[in-house]
């Protein structure tokens, strides 16, 4: 059972560099979502998505930029990384879209450093 | 807004002892569903538990239970007979039934340190 799956797994990057961090599930949720995972900040939502074709902002969307094409992929693109972009980064889906709460289902994250 | 809060940043407890992480909340929906997960050293994250707002019934798995107190705002997770596999940083979330699309806020997290 392969969940959900981020790629790359670790990425080092240089200012002004961009990049997508991609994010696949196989488990037909509708629901799909980023986060970002500081030290002693928990985690952030950046963006979701309720379905394919259908994106929204969470807490800290500035500097990133999703899309939805198919209800398997979500990648996460950074136009221009920043420093403060240094995170670890975790993709998760869970089932239905709207407001099912069910559990939500996490890749293994993807660390990013911003030199 | 929802918010979560737990307070304590970091545990350190001796094998077998109990432990209780806490978690406060707060929310101004009467409908939501609270969660813990578990990020072991490994750094994934597991789902531990899902519970609504509408079932104060506390519960129990294992050495895990759980006590969810309404009047309090409160969702606290207690480890009986800690084990060194039980060291974690533990996660209390907040999903309010009403926003769109759910978005579930984390607390701080707790990093739990069970010593052999």
């Amino acid at each position: 059972n392969a969940g959900v799956t981020q790629t790359p797994k670790f990425q080092v990057l240089k200012t002004g560099q961009s990049m997508t961090l991609q994010c696949a599930q196989d488990m037909n949720h509708e629901y799909m979502s980023w986060y970002r995972q500081d030290p002693g900040m928990g985690l952030r939502l950046i963006h979701y998505s309720v379905g394919a074709g259908i994106t929204d902002q969470g807490e800290v969307p500035n500097g990133y930029n999703v899309s939805r094409s198919t209800t398997e992929d979500f990648p996460l693109r950074l136009l221009s990384a920043a420093p403060s972009q240094t995170s670890v980064y975790f993709c998760a889906s869970r089932v239905a879209g709207g407001r099912s709460t069910g559990e939500l289902f996490f890749g293994e994250g993807s660390r990013l450093t911003v030199l | 807004a929802q918010k979560v809060t737990q307070a304590q940043t970091e545990i350190s407890v001796v094998e077998k002892e109990d432990v209780t992480l806490d978690c406060v909340y707060e929310t101004r929906d009467t409908t939501y569903y609270l969660f813990w997960y578990k990020q072991p050293p490994s750094g994934e994250l597991v789902f531990l538990i899902r519970r609504n707002s509408f079932d104060e019934q506390n519960e129990i798995s294992g050495r895990y239970s759980w006590n969810f107190q309404k009047s309090t705002s409160s969702f606290n997770f207690t480890i009986t007979a800690s084990q060194v596999v039980d060291s974690a940083v533990y996660f209390c979330a907040l999903s309010e039934a009403s926003a769109s699309g759910s978005r579930l806020t984390f607390g701080e997290g707790t990093q739990l340190t069970v010593n052999p």
